[in-house]
């Protein structure tokens, strides 16, 4: 158990819609990063955030948002779902941005799916 | 930017039998670098990583990867598999200078097959 923790395991919606899944990183971590892993485009990076603060945007679409709350937890937002968007995403949080002593731990992924 | 390739997508070896899975990057100086694991359904798992020093480093469940730098490699090994380790496992490469993105770089993954 890394002690990220995400919300929910399954989500299961039609194209067009909009869900919001949700990331507690581990307690004393400050960033939160999300990724997508999906079987075409593997692992990629989409958004950082450290202390609430944007850090860094990786392939992430125009329909998709985040935001890290003063509690620290992160929420992904995507709307306007397409087939396309199905894939596991995951967020992983460190105590910094990446460097010595600050590696990334990844939370168990919500595993979405567009109907 | 950087990039990683893991040569190997799928990798079959008998219980017991000595692994490498291979990992090269590209990157303009000595980035991060880390190895995770993905067992099904489940997140990855943190395996090991290299910051600086010793080349050599050790990880959980008996894993070590060497940095070579003059390869631009940074290859996993395990002595004897154990058929607990079929996984899938990701090089993975951070950068180290300050450019904002302070992501990691996954590679596509190496799926490891043990036979008994």
């Amino acid at each position: 158990d890394s002690g990220v923790t995400q919300t929910p395991k399954h989500l299961i919606t039609a194209t067009g819609q909009r869900v919001t899944l949700r990331c507690s990183p581990r307690s004393g971590d400050l960033s939160v990063y999300w990724y997508q892993q999906s079987l075409d485009q593997g692992l990629q990076f989409l958004i950082q955030y450290y202390n609430g603060e944007e850090r860094a945007k990786g392939n992430i679409l125009e329909r998709f948002s985040a935001q890290q709350f003063p509690d620290l937890h992160s929420e992904l937002n995507l709307s306007s779902l397409e087939l396309g968007d199905s894939a596991l995403y995951f967020c992983a949080s460190s105590v910094g941005p990446l460097g010595p002593g600050y590696e990334q731990y990844f939370g168990p992924g919500t595993r979405l799916t567009v109907t | 930017a950087q990039s990683v390739t893991q040569p190997d997508i799928h990798i079959t070896v008998s219980e017991g039998a000595s692994l490498e899975l291979r990992c090269n990057y590209s990157y303009g100086a000595t980035p991060y670098l880390f190895w995770y694991v993905q067992s099904p359904g489940q997140g990855l798992q943190l395996l090991l990583k290299y910051f600086s020093g010793d080349t050599l480093v050790q990880g959980i469940k008996g894993f070590e990867a060497e940095f070579k730098r003059s390869q631009s490699s940074f290859n996993l090994r395990k002595p004897s598999v154990h058929w607990s380790d079929a996984a899938e496992y990701f090089c993975a490469v951070g950068a180290r200078e300050d450019t904002g993105r302070r992501a990691l770089t996954f590679g596509s993954g190496t799926r490891l097959q043990v036979q008994p």
